[in-house]
């Protein structure tokens, strides 16, 4: 059982950077593809980007390119998601989600997520 | 990038009746690679259902889905209190990852 706790709620300024952390337990962060999904207030979910098993790399949105960077410490198995030139219709939840990296090399191409983080409020407002 | 849209966005019903959750896809789902999530109030999505229609580990038998190249639904038999939230269907046949905007399925 994979159990993902993610960092507190952050207020930023437009033009801010965040970073928000995601903590694995149950499994070790090398075992897991991690990604990342927010949720707009009374919104969708929209996905950032992620781990891709077959690929051996971080892929992400193209949407998001040049201005998120997805990291991981392997030694603490925390994930990151760091994100720049905040703008307020960046206000959302982000979610961590995973899938064990087993489950994803047994079943080709199941990037659907098992495991989500409880989510952390990111409030862009000047 | 594939679009999903969900069809009613609200669904009104009462406990014990039986949802029908539509998703339809702007193009054709690869391999049937189409999940559900349900979601409360103040929650991270719940995965239901993956391959359009495998229920996740430890999910009831009143969910079940079905569906293939852009037509796809979400069935609960006969709801129970606990399935008054919002569903999601998500596609993982193409990059991006996208998901639809969701159904409410209500207390009428």
């Amino acid at each position: 059982q994979v159990q993902l706790v993610q960092s507190g709620t952050e207020v930023k300024k437009p033009g801010a950077s965040v970073k928000v952390s995601c903590k694995v337990s149950g499994y070790t962060l090398t075992e897991v593809s991690m990604h990342w999904v927010r949720q707009a207030p009374g919104e969708g979910l929209e996905w950032l980007g992620g781990f891709d098993v077959e690929d051996g790399e971080t892929t992400l949105a193209q949407k998001f390119q040049g201005r998120v960077t997805m990291t991981e410490d392997i030694y603490t198995d925390t994930a990151y998601m760091e994100m720049s030139s905040l703008r307020s219709e960046d206000t959302a939840v982000y979610y961590c989600a995973a899938r064990p990296k087993w489950e994803l090399l047994r079943e080709r191409g199941s990037r659907y997520f098992d495991y989500w983080g409880q989510g952390t409020l990111v409030t862009v407002s000047a | 990038e594939i679009v999903l849209t969900h069809s009613p966005g609200t669904l009104s019903l009462s406990p014990g009746e039986r949802a029908t959750l539509s998703c339809r896809a702007s193009q054709s789902v690869s391999s049937s690679y189409l999940a559900w999530y349900q979601q409360k109030p103040g929650q991270a999505p719940r995965l239901l259902i993956y391959g359009a229609s495998s229920r996740a580990t430890g999910i009831p038998d009143r969910f079940s889905g079905s569906g293939s190249g852009t037509d796809f639904t979400l069935t609960i038999s006969r709801l129970e209190p606990e399935d008054f939230a919002v569903y999601f269907c998500q596609q993982y046949g193409s990059s991006p990852l996208t998901f639809g905007g969701g159904t409410k399925v209500e207390i009428k």
